[in-house]
């Protein structure tokens, strides 16, 4: 079984419409991140949450939230969807010297 | 803020040839982590660098690490098809948050 798991992994829906992205792991890890990737860009921090009571803002967290509902739980929230939030979202966990990735999730915004 | 720029953006070689990545920063990286992510999934950790000047290998690939912690490169000798993939440097502090580069696609022709 993998280690980290993202549910949905395709996602379309239109503009205005609340989603919510939802993320597992099994590693046991404390921390947890909320990464988007758009080609050329890379990944980009959204949030991140060192234990279940700890949450940070990254790089772009404006239209995002996120709740963190257990150690193995982290759910990634966009409030009213924009086209511009068309992406690949990856959950990960891990540490300061490595990352383990979930899945991905393709959100389409129309 | 802190920023990771990742050169070239894509890379076409014939099977065999050598390939090479480059990772550069206006300011002192802390420690330097290399993904490879396959067509179609998810990033996977590769390597952390942490010490100036750090060499490593890891079969046909190559990493290192500038004198000055301002740069980065990961080099592969002899590339299969299986290299193909999108290979990602990313800025790693002691928060744990990863500072992504842009990337570089590899294609490789068999």
């Amino acid at each position: 079984d993998a280690d980290v798991t993202q549910t949905p992994r395709n996602r379309i829906t239109k503009t205005g419409k609340r989603i919510m992205l939802e993320c597992s792991q099994t590693k046991g890890h404390d921390r947890m991140y909320w990464y988007r990737q758009d080609p050329g860009l890379g990944l980009r921090l959204i949030y991140y949450s060192f234990d279940v009571k700890d949450i940070n803002k990254g790089e772009i967290s404006d239209g995002y939230s996120v709740s963190r509902q257990a150690q193995a739980k982290f759910s990634l929230s966009l409030e009213s969807a924009i086209p511009n939030q068309t992406a690949l979202y990856f959950c990960a966990t891990g540490y300061y010297n490595e990352q383990f990735f979930g899945p991905g999730t393709r959100l389409t915004v129309l | 803020g802190q920023q990771v720029m990742q050169i070239p953006q894509y890379q076409h070689v014939q099977e065999g040839e050598d390939f090479t990545t480059y990772c550069n920063s206006s300011t002192t990286l802390s420690n330097i982590q290399w993904y490879k992510q396959r067509p179609g999934g998810h990033p996977v950790f590769l390597i952390q660098l942490v010490k100036s000047g750090e060499v490593k290998k890891q079969k046909r690939l190559t990493f290192q690490f500038g004198e000055a912690k301002k740069n980065s490169s990961l080099h592969i000798t002899a590339t299969q098809t299986t290299d193909v993939g999108t290979y990602f440097c990313a800025d790693s502090s002691n928060t744990g948050k990863l500072i992504f580069g842009q990337g570089t696609t590899l294609q490789v022709k068999p």
